[in-house]
């Protein structure tokens, strides 16, 4: 299985400070057909996850522009320009360029 | 708006089989790819696998390796649902179980709909 590592699994933020969650993953994820299939989640306390970002730096409807996605081929980062109290909970990347599809472990954002 | 929804029982014994269904609602599941992932307590994400909805494709499966023997996943076209059964269960297979919306990832990625999950708690 493609191994994909997040870190900081810890993230304390001040409100309207930026954050920074980077996710590795041991291999590529430029898939065959020229794409790379790396998302992002958030899931709040006692919620399901909810998908952010698809395909490295694209914004689900809804999700607001202070959340954004880069990276290329095995190194990929999630920022937030301003957190916001909505903003706790636990964010996950997600490899979906090679079968199983696997999860980073997640990072937990707080607000300090 | 499309809505999932797991169902099912809530308490398994070792050795026995966990089933759940997944209703979906708001679109037609002939249209998509439909997903499992577990969540044991305090932990991480697993996929479990997939089943493709698409007409031409319908039926064909994929399974997380470390679940193959014990994992099935079909599909209610009839009933707009998609279920998952998992036998031979230990207390390790204790999760929160999401049904979730895959999409043609090329266009749109992985899993942009989750149901709200159902906790499957196995023991005697």
């Amino acid at each position: 299985d493609v191994v994909v590592t997040q870190s900081p699994l810890s993230l304390p933020v001040t409100l309207g400070q930026p954050a920074s969650i980077s996710c590795r993953s041991g291999r590529s994820l430029v898939y065959s057909d020229g794409n790379t299939y790396l998302n992002w989640f958030h899931q709040r306390p006692g919620q399901s996850p909810r998908r952010l970002i698809y395909k490295v730096s694209n914004r689900d409807s809804g999700v607001p522009d202070r959340f954004s996605g880069s990276g290329s081929d095995t190194d990929f980062t999630l920022k937030i320009s301003r957190v916001e109290a909505e903003d706790v909970g636990v964010y996950y990347c997600m490899q979906g360029s090679h079968w199983p599809y696997t999860f980073g472990q997640g990072t937990k954002l707080e607000i300090k | 708006q499309v809505q999932l929804q797991e169902s099912g029982p809530g308490l398994v014994k070792p050795s026995e089989t966990l089933s759940l269904t997944c209703t979906v609602s708001g679109g037609s599941i002939s249209n998509y790819h439909w997903g499992w992932v577990r969540q044991p307590p305090g932990k991480g994400l697993e996929w479990i696998g997939y089943i493709f909805g698409y007409i031409f494709d319908s039926g064909r499966t994929n399974y997380n390796p470390s679940l193959v023997g014990r994992v099935t996943i079909s599909l209610d076209t009839s009933r707009n649902q998609f279920s998952l059964n998992l036998n031979s269960v230990t207390a390790a297979d204790t999760a929160v179980y999401y049904c979730a919306r895959q999409p043609s990832a090329s266009t749109s990625g992985h899993l942009d709909y989750w149901g709200q999950g159902t906790l499957v708690t196995v023991s005697s």
